[in-house]
Parts: structure tokens; C-alpha cells; sequence
């Protein structure tokens, strides 16, 4: 099976910038999407396809995605951002099923 | 407005079974594909099933491949998940989510606000 990597925990200064990081072997051929999730609520999309942002996300949130590792960036960090933030991937070798990192805690301190 | 509204949650006993439903509107339901993850109490989130937008196409995570199925009515713009031989390890909030496309391996467009399986005696 194919497994993402992320660190439990990242924490930053406000209007510092945030790089979360997916790691998993040869990431870079697959296409990786970003969800963040707040306390009590559902998972929002902010990055699709390594690098797209869907409508509404600030330009604050890009990603990358390279050889071993996708990277979350966020920059000049709000309280608001404050959040879990997951990877995703599809794992398509004779099924297709997605594949979400274990989450990475973003604190603002 | 994209909406999706899950429902069917609640407490079943251990070996139980139990219909998730989800209600989609805001958009042309039979041009998506749609799926549902689940996320156990203060743990990430856990791919379950995918189904492609005509319906003919279904797929699911190995722990609950034979026990889960998914079916969808574009009549009825509802995504179905029927949950069989429940375990403890199965309880969890069960999201709903659009796909970014017809085939199912697009992105998690949009979530529901989950509905919540509990497993117990």
C-alpha cells in the first residue's frame, strides 16, 4: 500500500510562513490535493493538483510537489489559519483508492 | 450553492447494519462522481468508497470492502452508503464529498458536514 508521511505538528509566528510537508515515494508523479480541517468542521479543499487553488482560498496557500515530497505552503500566517491540515493522493495499481496523510497540526502561537 | 446533507447516523450494536444517505444540490448531480470518508473520534480522515458519476464504477478501502456498498439515484440527486457486519473500528463521522469530475479520481471538491456511526453494545 502507499503511504503519505506528515509531521504531527508545525508551529509558526503570525505573518511567519508554514510549509507542511507529504512525503511519499515518488510523490512527485502524483497529482496531490490539500484539505484543511478546523474544530468541528467539515474539511475545506485549499489546494488541488499540486498547486491549483480553488475559489475563495487566499493566495497565501500555494503548493509544491516534487520527487519525494509535496509541500503546504502558507504564507504571512493568521490566527485563522489555525488548523489540521491532510494530503491526499490516489493509490491507482489495480484499484483506485485515496490515500490521506495522517494530518499535521498547524499551530499560530 | 454546492450543498451536501448526510443523515442515517446513529448507534447500531456490533454486527449491525445501517443506510447512510446524502443529499446533494447546487449542481448537476449525475455529472460527478461522489464518495464518502470517514474520520474516527480525534483521529485523521479514512478514504471509504467511491462511485463515478453514472454509477457503474464503485470502489472501496480495503476494511470494508465486502461489508460497505455504495449506490447512488441521479433521480433523486442521493448518494447511498449501506454499512453491514459493523465493527467498534467502524464508528466514526461519515463525510460526504463532491467530486471534482465524472471518474472518480478527481478531488474532494466539496464535503458534507458528516453524520456521526457509533458501534456499541
Amino acid at each position: 500500500s502507499y503511504v503519505l508521511t506528515q509531521p504531527p505538528s508545525v508551529s509558526v509566528a503570525p505573518g511567519e510562513t508554514a510549509r507542511v510537508t507529504c512525503g511519499g515515494n515518488n510523490i512527485g508523479s502524483k497529482s496531490v490535493h490539500w484539505f484543511q480541517q478546523k474544530p468541528g468542521q467539515a474539511p475545506l479543499l485549499v489546494i488541488f493538483y499540486d498547486n491549483d487553488r480553488p475559489s475563495g482560498i487566499p493566495e497565501r496557500f500555494s503548493g509544491s510537489n516534487s520527487g519525494n515530497t509535496a509541500t503546504l505552503t502558507i504564507s504571512r500566517v493568521e490566527a485563522g489559519d489555525e488548523a489540521d491540515y491532510y494530503c491526499q493522493v490516489w493509490h491507482t495499481r489495480g484499484d483506485h483508492w485515496a490515500v490521506f496523510g495522517g494530518g499535521t497540526k498547524l499551530t499560530v502561537l | 450553492e454546492v450543498q451536501l446533507v448526510e443523515s442515517g447516523g446513529g448507534l447500531v450494536q456490533p454486527g449491525g447494519s445501517l443506510r447512510l444517505s446524502c443529499a446533494a444540490s447546487g449542481f448537476s448531480f449525475s455529472n460527478y462522481a461522489m464518495y464518502w470518508v470517514r474520520q474516527a473520534p480525534g483521529k485523521g480522515l479514512e478514504y471509504v468508497s467511491s462511485i463515478n458519476s453514472n454509477g457503474d464504477s464503485t470502489y472501496y478501502a480495503n476494511p470494508v470492502k465486502g461489508r460497505f456498498s455504495i449506490s447512488r439515484d441521479n433521480s433523486k440527486n442521493t448518494v447511498y452508503l449501506h454499512m453491514g457486519s459493523l465493527r467498534p473500528e467502524d464508528m466514526a463521522t461519515y463525510y460526504c464529498a463532491k467530486g471534482s469530475h465524472g471518474f472518480v479520481t478527481g478531488f474532494f471538491q466539496y464535503w458534507g458536514q458528516g453524520t456521526l456511526v457509533t458501534v456499541s453494545s
